[in-house]
């Protein structure tokens, strides 16, 4: 599976957007991407996911270039409670899970 | 709430000793996670299972086993405890384990502490 490459570190002030980038250039044609965040010491938490079209639910979007070699998760008014580690991850439809790499991430702080 | 349990949620025990983790993953799921998450690193993979038959294996050390089953539970053993594997641990469960849209959802995780 392809490897991701992000920030180790971003910051936002509450209220704005908050836009993550992730680099995957290697990504094949059927590899998705996908985004969890880790709040302190919990569970990840699944946020998002897209092949090649951008995706929203109501926690994020997910805007993914037309080459795909990258993609920026956004969250629309960040708060407080957004203060995680985010994990930009790609995986085939059929890879093993095994293959699949949280790496370190990007720490977000959302500033008062 | 991701509807994935995890039990104990602390553990402390001693070097040398062995302790099951357990989960119970969200209703529907067939496939179960096992993750180490030490200290301010990343989450490492250790076993996966699928209805009962492991389908995927990690760095998982020979000390450490899994099971999953026919009720869906696992349970992670750990034995002859070292310091080192002082982490956190953290159960996923997803429908099928497979596929463009099979997600995993996450459990609380169990701290686990050895001295």
């Amino acid at each position: 599976d392809a490897k991701t490459t992000q920030p180790p570190s971003m910051d936002c002030a509450e209220g704005r957007a908050a836009n993550l980038p992730c680099n995957h250039s290697t990504i094949s044609g059927n590899e998705y991407v996908y985004w969890y965040r880790q709040i302190h010491s919990q569970g990840p938490q699944y946020i998002i996911h897209g092949l090649k079209n951008n995706e929203t639910n109501e926690m994020a979007s997910l805007i993914i270039t037309e080459d795909r070699k990258s993609s920026t998760l956004i969250l629309p008014h960040a708060t407080l409670r957004d203060t995680a580690v985010y994990y930009c991850i790609v995986r085939g439809p059929y890879s093993s899970a095994s293959k699949i790499i949280f790496g370190s991430g990007t720490r977000l702080s959302i500033r008062p | 709430d991701s509807g994935v349990t995890q039990t104990p949620k602390h553990l402390i025990t001693a070097t040398g000793q062995r302790v099951t983790l357990r989960c119970s993953p969200r209703s529907g799921d067939l496939s179960v996670y096992w993750y180490q998450q030490s200290l301010d690193q990343g989450l490492q993979f250790l076993i996966q299972y699928y209805n009962g038959e492991e389908r995927a294996k990690g760095n998982i050390l020979e000390r450490f086993s899994a099971q999953q089953f026919p009720d869906l539970h696992s349970e992670l053993n750990l034995s002859s405890l070292e310091l080192g594997d002082s982490a956190l641990y953290f159960c996923a469960s997803s429908v099928v384990g497979t596929g463009s849209t099979d997600t995993q959802y996450f459990g609380p995780g169990t701290r686990l502490t050895v001295l």
